[in-house]
């Protein structure tokens, strides 16, 4: 299955919401998830089942969406969420991530 | 706590094998998917394998290293293992341990960096 990100870059005032879209090349129902990566460390899970925060994630952090179109939203975005974010499928295997999205301070 | 730490990782030349070792701890290991997922510099994230738990060990690989690498696992030592063998200048990679495979990965290891250079 072919996961598409976009915007490549995202830029977003501190203190705006940022949305970034994945689109799955076939339904996935709902098993999607979302990871932040920040430069030089691991992915940190986000979201899974496109809309169940993991634990100890922040609020401001939302998925949803189903079938092939899913949104990650951030809220008020804060200094330490301007990095990289991946979707995933994991309806089909081989399981696969999206190219990401940079989210960069305009 | 959680911990996954990876080991194993060197500067190989192409052709070359070796195996990467993940131990955990912090949760119970042999119920849970135990997963490889790798990045090469600068790139995305990229899934290379997965093998499930609770004495299943179905195996699942991407297509880009079926053949050449094997995921196993010993519950007894609560480590995950990944075989690499003829290995190829674009497998040069931070290969991640995580736990999970069917749902997400839901913790990360810090990685082990293969490099595959002649």
């Amino acid at each position: 299955i072919l996961m598409t990100q976009s915007p490549a870059t995202l830029s977003v005032f501190p203190g705006e919401r940022a949305t970034l879209s994945c689109r799955a090349s076939h339904s996935l129902g709902s098993n999607l998830a979302w990871y932040q990566q920040t430069p030089g460390q691991a992915p940190r899970l986000l979201i899974y089942a496109a809309s169940t925060r993991a634990t100890g994630i922040p609020a401001r952090f939302s998925g949803s969406g189903s079938g092939t179109e899913f949104i990650l939203t951030i809220s008020n975005l804060q200094s330490e969420d301007f990095v990289v974010y991946y979707c995933q499928q994991y309806d089909k295997w081989p399981l696969s991530f999206g190219g990401g999205t940079k989210v960069e301070i305009k | 706590d959680v911990q996954l730490l990876e080991s194993g990782g060197g500067l190989l030349q192409p052709g070359g094998s070796l195996r990467l070792s993940c131990v955990a701890s912090g949760f119970t290991f042999n119920t849970y998917a135990m997963s490889w997922v790798r990045q090469a510099p600068g790139k995305g994230l990229d899934w290379v394998s997965t093998i499930s738990g609770s004495g299943g060990y179905n195996t699942y690989y991407a297509d880009s290293v079926k053949g050449r690498f094997t995921i196993s696992r010993d519950d007894s030592e609560n480590t995950l293992y990944l075989q690499v063998s003829r290995l190829r200048a674009e497998d040069t990679a931070i290969y991640y341990c995580a736990k999970g495979g069917g749902s997400g990965f839901d913790f990360w290891g810090q990685g082990a960096l293969v490099s595959v250079s002649s």
